[in-house]
Parts: C-alpha cells; structure tokens; sequence
C-alpha cells in the first residue's frame, strides 16, 4: 500500500515552459488537493476533486489546471510557467469530508521555475 | 468563512520538559480539528484530530491536544519533548457542516527541541 505518489519528485523549468505534476493513490479514496507551500505562507489549496469527473477551484488557482479522469490519479498541469510559481507542491487525498475524515499527504514535487 | 491561527511562528523548548503549540481557529458551528507534522523534505503527516466527545485528544508519538470550545483553540502538547519532535507542526479546520470543503491549514509552527 503506497498511499500517495507524486511524480516527479524535483523539476526546474523555464520559464513559459509547461509541465504536468501527477498525484496517485492507492486508497481508493473520492476526494484529491493539490496545496502549494511557500515560506511563511503555510498550506495554500490551488485545486480539489471530489470524485472521478470533477474539479473546484481552491484559494490560488491562477495559472494551474487539473483534471481526474481517473479515480485514482489528479494530475496539476502549468501550461506556461512562471517564476511565483516556484514552490513545493502537495497532493492529498481523502476518503470523504464527512465524519471528519482526515488528509493524506504525498512526499511532495520541489519546483524552481527559471 | 473558516479560518486558523497559530500565533508562534517558532517554539523552542529544552528536551524532557513539556511543549506546548497554539492553535486557534474560527468557524460556524462545530468545528473538526487536525493537528499534522512536517519533517524536512517530507509531506504531512497526521497526528491526531478532534471530531467530537471528550476534549482531550490523544494521538501519535506521546502528543495530545485539548480542544477548548469556549477559547476557540486546540492546543498540541507533549509531557516531555524530544529532539527529535522537532518539526514543522500545522493545526487545520473545517467545519462539520461544511460539506465537501477541504481543510484549512494554518501557517505552521517550527518546534526546536534543544539537547
């Protein structure tokens, strides 16, 4: 049982070059996050999913996008990068919000945008 | 809207003595409330949470929390800190009600625990 899986680990890009982050988990679990942390900024949500087919907008979701085609997988895409977009990148997964269900984190992707 | 606070951005405590990190939150009804830790270079990890019933909550590697609803907080305590709780400690909230909204997390706390 591997939880959640982020890919890649560390990426550097150029800036105006795109890429595309992937979260999977093994959990079977309906509801996926993707956070950003940044130094004295915390957690910040950028996307959430909360099942197969469907997306919502977190607190900072300009320049990204989503997308779970799959139940186990929420793929963040950055179709042209920017330096503000340097950052350590979070996917979690949960099995509901209901009940006080909690989070499970990834190890996290560093990415330093040039 | 639900929000959280943790005041300290730093704790420093001597190893065997108590640890204490703060939390405060704000919500619409009953809150749930999450305290998780963060190694260097790793993801969160879950620690414990209070959902409902008795106020003091007891979760992984000896750490604890008290949920007090007149205070709005939900301290995270520990009798005799070691090094190697050292960490970067976030409190997160959502309220009960809230349906399919994920959790807010606070901005986190570094505790250093000195030998």
């Amino acid at each position: 049982n591997a939880g959640v899986t982020q890919t890649p680990k560390f990426r550097v890009l150029k800036t105006g070059q795109s890429m595309t982050l992937l979260c999977a988990q093994d959990m079977n679990h309906e509801y996926m996050y993707w956070y950003r942390q940044d130094p004295g900024m915390g957690l910040r949500l950028i996307h959430y999913s909360v099942g197969e087919g469907t997306t919502a907008k977190g607190e900072v979701p300009d320049g990204y996008n989503v997308s779970r085609l799959k139940k186990q997988n929420f793929l963040l895409g950055l179709e042209s990068a920017a330096p503000s977009q340097t950052s350590v990148y979070f996917c979690a997964s949960s099995r509901t919000t209901a009940g006080g269900d909690e989070q499970f984190f990834g190890p996290g992707t560093r990415l330093t945008v040039l | 809207a639900q929000s959280v606070a943790q005041p300290e951005d730093q704790v420093n405590v001597a190893e065997g003595n108590p640890l204490t990190v703060k939390c405060t939150y704000s919500v619409s009804g009953n809150p749930y409330l999450f305290w998780y830790v963060q190694y260097p270079n790793r993801g969160l990890q879950f620690l414990l949470k209070y959902i409902t019933g008795d106020n003091l909550v007891k979760g992984s590697y000896g750490f604890e929390a008290e949920f007090n609803k007149s205070q709005t907080s939900f301290h995270l305590k520990k009798p005799s800190a070691l090094v190697s709780d050292s960490a970067l400690y976030f409190c997160a909230v959502r309220a009960s009600y809230s349906g399919n909204t994920p959790l807010v997390f606070g901005k986190g706390t570094r505790l250093s625990v000195i030998a």
